[in-house]
């Protein structure tokens, strides 16, 4: 199985900060990643395919980038509906792998 | 648009069984990847099955011989027939379609299932 280290399990910051989030790759799975976002009570909802892949609706402060086994997800200036958990997901092999997740609160 | 409707959780003693149900409504759940992917509480995300197609089913080690993915086309629903259940199964279990093939684009609100005694 391809483990999907996230770093860091949690991050505290101010609206109108700019936060990343990095999800290693226990080996190289090119691009075939995702950033799913997910708020309490409610089910993940999928931001970034393709390691950079802006989903439609999905806000432009948002982006990602990376491939082979390093990976970010970037929120350029952080909103009040941007407090929740971010999952990082490969899915070049399987079982498809999640990272342990990213929270991110209000600071 | 794409809806997908879990239903069948619910408190069962470890053991037991449960079939869960996923009614979509949308598309066409026998054109997709459909899988079950899990939450325990307050944990991670973790797939648990998918399946594609005629006959493509894979499913993760730990509810290999244990859980069964299905889907019954002319209701256009997916299952998820679980047996032996154990303490650790206990999670929010959820309906998920492909986007692009790879990745989970769909989800439905879950269903919660409860193990205990």
């Amino acid at each position: 199985d391809v483990q999907m280290t996230q770093s860091p399990s949690s991050v505290s910051a101010y609206v109108g900060d700019r936060v990343t989030i990095t999800c290693r790759a226990g080996r190289g799975i090119s691009t075939y990643l995702a950033w799913y976002q997910q708020k309490p009570g409610k089910a993940p909802k999928l931001l970034i395919s393709g390691a950079s892949s802006l989903q439609s609706g999905v806000p432009s402060r948002f982006s990602g980038s990376g491939s082979g086994t390093d990976f970010t997800l970037t929120i350029s200036s952080l909103q009040p509906e941007d407090f929740a958990t971010y999952y990082c997901h490969q899915a070049k092999s399987s079982p498809p792998t999640f990272g342990g997740g990213t929270k991110v609160e209000i600071k | 648009e794409v809806q997908l409707v879990e239903s069948g959780g619910g408190l069962v003693q470890p053991g037991g069984s449960l079939r869960l149900s996923c009614a979509a409504s949308g598309f066409t759940v026998s054109g997709s990847y459909m899988s079950w992917v899990r939450q325990p509480p307050g944990k991670g995300l973790e797939w648990l099955s998918v399946i594609y197609g005629g006959s493509y089913i894979d499913s993760a080690d730990p509810v290999k011989g244990r859980f069964t993915i299905s889907r019954d086309d002319s209701k256009n629903t997916l299952y998820l027939q679980m047996s032996g259940l154990r303490a650790e199964d206990t999670a929010v279990y959820y309906c998920v379609r492909d986007f692009n093939d790879y990745y989970f684009g769909y989800w439905g609100q879950g269903t919660l299932v409860t193990v205990s005694s």
